[in-house]
């Protein structure tokens, strides 16, 4: 079976800190990792891809992958209220994605 | 204006009742995917589509049926046999070529009545 694990939070920070989100994986096979966004009652939004090992930043965004720990993580910097939802990872191997439960994040004003 | 439609957005079904769920892209992707989300859960895989006429199920097909007669459209019928269909319903789709990303449809949400 093939699991993506998250932290189901949930996770607090004050405005303008660092949020800092992280995943696991089973499956060494899993190729492509992602992060998800999903506000309440909305369908999932891509916010980040990473394929390969190291950090990839994007804005306030930056998503870092190390395969041998098989270890996905998001840190999003000057946290904005805006910013409070649910963050989904998931693992791309095959055909299918595999997705975690999430972590709700709150940034407090 | 490219993108997944999914309708309608709210559905309410009586017990014994079938009904189908629409989802439609216009991105060309090859590839689509239904999933059921339930409240604080993750997203679970109902049924996957890599080309016209081919179809394979996922996790949690018992109870549901698909079809995939063109590209663009992938429709899910909810059957009276699926005992627990309350959920929030979820389209996606992406391209087979040059990296996969999935993208997600709006979103169906079913309510039993």
């Amino acid at each position: 079976q093939k699991e993506v694990e998250q932290n189901s939070g949930p996770l607090s920070v004050p405005e303008g800190a660092i949020a800092s989100l992280n995943c696991t994986y089973s499956d060494r096979g899993s190729q492509s990792f992602f992060w998800y966004r999903q506000y309440s009652g909305k369908s999932p939004e891509l916010i980040m891809s990473i394929y390969s090992n190291g950090d990839k930043e994007d804005g306030r965004f930056t998503a870092q992958l190390n395969k041998a720990s098989q270890y996905v993580s998001l840190l999003i910097r000057d946290s904005q209220p805006s910013d409070s939802a649910t963050y989904l990872c998931a693992a791309h191997e095959g055909n299918q994605f595999y997705f975690g439960t999430g972590t709700s994040l709150t940034v407090i004003p | 204006d490219g993108g997944i439609t999914q309708s309608p957005k709210y559905l309410f079904r009586k017990e014994g009742q079938n009904v189908t769920l629409s989802c439609e892209q216009n991105l060309n992707h090859d590839a689509m995917y239904w999933y059921r989300q339930d409240p604080g859960q993750g997203l679970r895989l109902i049924y996957y589509s890599q080309i016209v006429n081919d179809f394979q199920k996922g996790d949690i097909a018992e109870g549901y049926s698909v079809s995939r007669e063109k590209k663009e459209s992938f429709p899910l019928t909810v059957t009276s046999a699926q005992k627990n269909p309350t959920a929030f319903y979820l389209c996606a789709s992406m391209p087979t070529r040059g990296g996969g990303t999935q993208y997600f449809g709006p979103g169906t949400r079913l309510t039993v009545l």
